[in-house]
């Protein structure tokens, strides 16, 4: 167990739908990161949040949208699915600074 | 913007033999680097990093890379391999305490018998 908890482990859902990804992070690590891994385009870095506050952002598309809340948890919205939404979806976090992650076990994303 | 090249996609050895993951990263400023192991069906784990101090850095189970600022290169070694080293490995790069990472596109390591 690393420590930051991602769930649901798995989830399919049709084109079109909505889902929302959920992502606690480790004790004491303020900032949470939200990748997606495919095997076309690899790690791909969507979005951080550092205490609350959208800290950077990299190629997420506008469907998608996130937030980390008061208790530092984050949620990651992602609407109108398409077929090449199907991913894995990992959430990472670290301390302030950055001197590496601990990223959790993922969310497998099956658009049908 | 940073960039991390892995120069191999899939690198086969056989077991005890040495090995060596090639990455070179691009960036303008100074950096931090990692290298993840990711084992099938399971998230990244941070291997090691290099922050600044001493150019070679060590992880627990005798990988080891060396930071190399004029080669622009972070590559990873290991004297001996053992079969459980089997996984994909992936570099990263990120700006000095600014938290985001870049990732290459990972090397597939498989250590055969």
């Amino acid at each position: 167990d690393s420590g930051v908890t991602q769930t649901p482990k798995h989830l399919i859902t049709a084109t079109g739908q909505r889902v929302t990804l959920r992502c606690s992070p480790r004790s004491g690590d303020l900032s949470v990161y939200w990748y997606q891994q495919s095997l076309d385009q690899g790690l791909q870095f969507l979005i951080q949040y550092y205490n609350g506050e959208e800290r950077a952002k990299g190629n997420i598309l506008e469907r998608f949208s996130a937030q980390q809340f008061p208790d530092l948890h984050s949620e990651l919205n992602l609407s109108s699915l398409e077929l090449g939404d199907s991913a894995l979806y990992f959430c990472a976090s670290s301390p302030a600074g950055s001197s590496g992650y601990t990223f959790g076990s993922g969310t497998r994303l099956t658009v049908v | 913007a940073q960039s991390v090249t892995q120069l191999d996609s899939q690198v086969p050895v056989f077991e005890e033999a040495p090995v060596e993951l090639r990455c070179n990263y691009s960036s303008s400023v100074s950096v931090y680097l990692f290298w993840y192991v990711q084992y099938p069906n399971q998230g990244l784990q941070l291997l090691l990093k290099y922050l600044s101090g001493s150019t070679l850095v060590e992880s627990i189970n005798g990988f080891e890379a060396e930071f190399n600022k004029s080669q622009t290169s972070f590559h990873l070694r290991k004297p001996s391999v053992h079969i459980s080293d089997t996984a994909e490995y992936f570099c990263a790069v990120s700006v000095a305490n600014a938290g985001k990472s870049t990732f290459g596109d990972g090397t597939t390591l498989t250590v055969k018998p």
